[in-house]
């Protein structure tokens, strides 16, 4: 069965700082992966996503993910985070392996930037 | 491209009532509309796939007598919740497949049932 899992709930760092959120998913197959950033109230927005090829991924507003498959992992890393990335971020896997084709998300990581 | 835009955002009602969410896409067909929920400090969960002149599907465990899909044509989809009581108070987001797994989402409507 296909799943999602992201170990941080949460995560505090000062702004400047790098950052890591880490994601780990079960598929019974070459997966889709996606990270969404969601901000408190609206619906999600693409940072970005891998399908295939090269495994170092870049999205928007400076982030990169990078797919390995030995570790089923697909961590999402920013060199220097702003004050405005403040938000959830969440993983996701896909499609559905049931024939919808839907993704499935992982709980989530509540980033918090400090000053 | 590829927007979809929800509505209402927000929407109080009483015990017993019905609520209507409306989810179109702007500047595309919307095929396949999935409508998931969240809880607050959870994740998405799928609760039902709607292809457009189809019936619903919906998920193990989701009332579809209680959450009645709507997807008459390509452009509208629409989640009514039947009988709304408290514990259906939460995020419902849309979200619609737009070929080559890709994926654009509404931006969700916060419903809270008094």
């Amino acid at each position: 069965a296909q799943s999602v899992t992201q170990p941080d709930i949460h995560i505090t760092v000062s702004e400047g700082a790098s950052l890591e959120l880490r994601c780990n998913y079960s598929y019974g197959a070459t997966p889709y992966l996606f990270w969404y950033v969601q901000s408190p109230g609206q619906g999600l927005q693409l940072l970005l996503k891998y399908f295939s090829g090269d495994t170092l991924v870049q999205g928007i507003k400076g982030f990169e993910a990078e797919f390995k498959r030995s570790q089923s992992s697909f961590n999402l890393r920013k060199p220097s985070v702003h004050w405005s990335d403040a938000a959830e971020y969440f993983c996701a896997v896909g499609p559905s392996q049931t024939g919808a084709n839907n993704l499935f998300f992982g709980t989530g990581t509540r980033l918090t930037v400090i000053p | 491209g590829a927007v979809v835009s929800q509505h209402p955002s927000r929407v109080i009602c009483k015990s017993g009532t019905s609520v209507k969410i409306e989810c179109r896409s702007l500047d595309f067909q919307a095929t396949t509309m999935f409508w998931y929920r969240q809880f607050p400090k959870q994740s998405l969960m799928l609760m039902a796939t709607s292809n457009e002149g189809s019936k619903a599907t919906y998920e193990q465990g989701v009332e579809k007598d209680k959450f009645l899909i709507n997807h008459a044509s390509l452009t509208l989809s629409t989640l009514t919740v039947t009988s709304a009581h408290p514990e259906d108070s939460s995020f419902y987001i849309c979200s619609a497949s737009i070929g080559g797994f890709g994926y654009t989402f509404g931006s969700g409507t916060r419903l809270t049932v008094v």
